[in-house]
């Protein structure tokens, strides 16, 4: 089965600093990558989404990713964090074909941002 | 807007209760999914239904089993609960085809004493 692995489950830093967030996952065929993101007290939502062509995702809030095949990751990026980014996140993956569109989701990793 | 409801943000019952947590959307999607949310873990899931009446286990189905009676409902039912189920517990939905985006609920959080 597959899995998805995200390195850091609690990461801390100071306004203005950057962020990245790894995320790998083990499924060998074509697969949609995904982050969301859950703010304190609110829903999961979608932070961005990655089905093919530019390997360079852009998504809301400023947030990037990058789909690397041959090292199987798609990792997080923001190049100047906000107090308003305090959350926790989680890589999720989709091989194609996955019956019912099932995905497979990481640990997530807890992000504390300090003003 | 897609709307995904539950109906309670928290419960707490006793063990060997039997749990009904529902979930309930409106934006006539095909596929909905039950997760249980743990520190550390992520999101786990535990079954999914594709239309009303079908039904597929995730990857922790045990103790637990479902129902959709209706397209934009579905339950989660605990037959029995015990405090290992103590977790949050979210519910998904999306449209049927293979790229369509999980949209999901605000969570219930169960306290199983």
């Amino acid at each position: 089965a597959q899995s998805v692995s995200q390195h850091n489950h609690h990461v801390i830093l100071s306004e203005a600093a950057s962020l990245e967030l790894g995320c790998n996952y083990s499924y060998g065929g074509t697969v949609n990558l995904f982050w969301y993101v859950q703010y304190p007290g609110q829903h999961l939502q979608l932070l961005l989404k990655y089905f093919s062509g530019d390997p360079l995702v852009k998504g809301i809030k400023g947030f990037e990713a990058e789909f690397i095949k041959s090292k199987f990751s798609f990792n997080l990026r923001k190049p100047s964090v906000q107090w308003s980014d305090t959350a926790e996140y989680f890589c999720a993956v989709k091989p194609l074909g996955a019956a019912g569109n099932k995905l497979t989701f990481g640990g997530g990793t807890r992000v504390l941002v300090k003003p | 807007d897609v709307k995904v409801t539950q109906s309670s943000r928290y419960l707490v019952k006793r063990t060997g209760e039997k749990v009904f947590l529902e979930c309930v959307q409106d934006m006539d999607h095909e596929n909905m999914f039950w997760y249980r949310q743990d520190p550390g873990l992520g999101l786990r899931l535990i079954y999914f239904s594709y239309d009303v009446k079908m039904k597929e286990k995730g990857d922790i189905p045990e103790g637990y089993s479902v129902s959709r009676e209706k397209k934009e409902r579905f339950s989660l039912i605990l037959e029995s609960a015990s405090t290992n189920q103590t977790s949050m517990y979210l519910c998904a939905s999306s449209l049927f085809a293979g790229r369509e985006t999980q949209y999901f609920g605000p969570g219930t959080r169960l306290l199983v004493l």
